[in-house]
């Protein structure tokens, strides 16, 4: 069956310009995580949604980032004014979290490549 | 806050040599220990996982891993390495949040096989 699926595959910006990063995920799937992966840095947790929880976002860098799924299926990520720094693939996993689950396995995009000049 | 380290940036073995990835985490209570493979191109996939019981636990691809709590370690191993086998391999360790599970990963190690 199709898996989780990112778009666009591959965005270059330029400084301080908007990008928005989608994600869908598997068809049923209540978890949603975003993830970073830098150069050397492995893999930074950004954001959790579960259904209609509000959302952990711990792992937002700085108020450049956000993100909302709406109707609990596709989520956006949206960075304002990015930076060179922003530069990374953007990861987006999902999740068949069943309430009161010890664990749900996550489903793996294959990413957004970001780069900033 | 859990913490995962991953000494290793870069290893490089022969095909048919064994291999053993190091992983070794910080985290208060019994951790949920994961390995995940990232191949050129491709997503991160699920090579294996630890909750409880038996501390060896066998995955895909002919993976094993050894969970030993007195040294916080969480190694891969793989007795006969198959050039296929060339990617980034991840550790990561896993708290519940509400019913989900949030990782938090290592930097990664990137293997490189020779033939």
């Amino acid at each position: 069956g199709a898996g989780v699926s990112q778009s666009p595959s591959n965005k270059v910006t330029e400084k301080g310009k908007d990008v928005e990063l989608r994600c869908d995920p598997i068809s049923g799937h209540t978890a949603l995580y975003w993830y970073r992966q830098s150069l050397g840095q492995g893999l930074e947790f950004l954001i959790y949604f579960q259904g209609n929880s509000a959302p952990d976002k711990s792992g937002l860098p700085s108020d450049r980032f956000s993100a909302e799924r709406t109707g609990g299926s596709v989520s956006t990520l949206t960075i304002q004014r990015t930076q060179q720094e922003d530069s990374a693939v953007y990861l987006c996993a999902s999740s068949p979290t069943r309430a009161g689950a010890v664990y749900s396995p996550l489903h793996f995009g294959n990413g957004t490549r970001l780069t900033v000049t | 806050a859990q913490s995962v380290t991953q000494p290793d940036i870069h290893i490089t073995v022969s095909e048919g040599a064994s291999l053993e990835l190091r992983c070794n985490y910080s985290y208060g209570a019994t951790p949920y220990l994961f390995w995940y493979v990232q191949s050129p191109g491709q997503g991160l996939q699920l090579l294996l996982k630890y909750f409880s019981g038996d501390t060896l636990v066998q995955g895909i691809k002919g993976f094993e891993a050894e969970f030993k709590r007195s040294q916080s370690s969480f190694n891969l191993r793989k007795p006969s390495v198959h050039w296929s086998d060339a990617a980034e391999y991840f550790c990561a360790v896993g708290i519940l949040t509400g019913g989900g599970n949030k990782l938090t990963f290592g930097t990664g190690t990137q293997l490189k096989v020779e033939l």
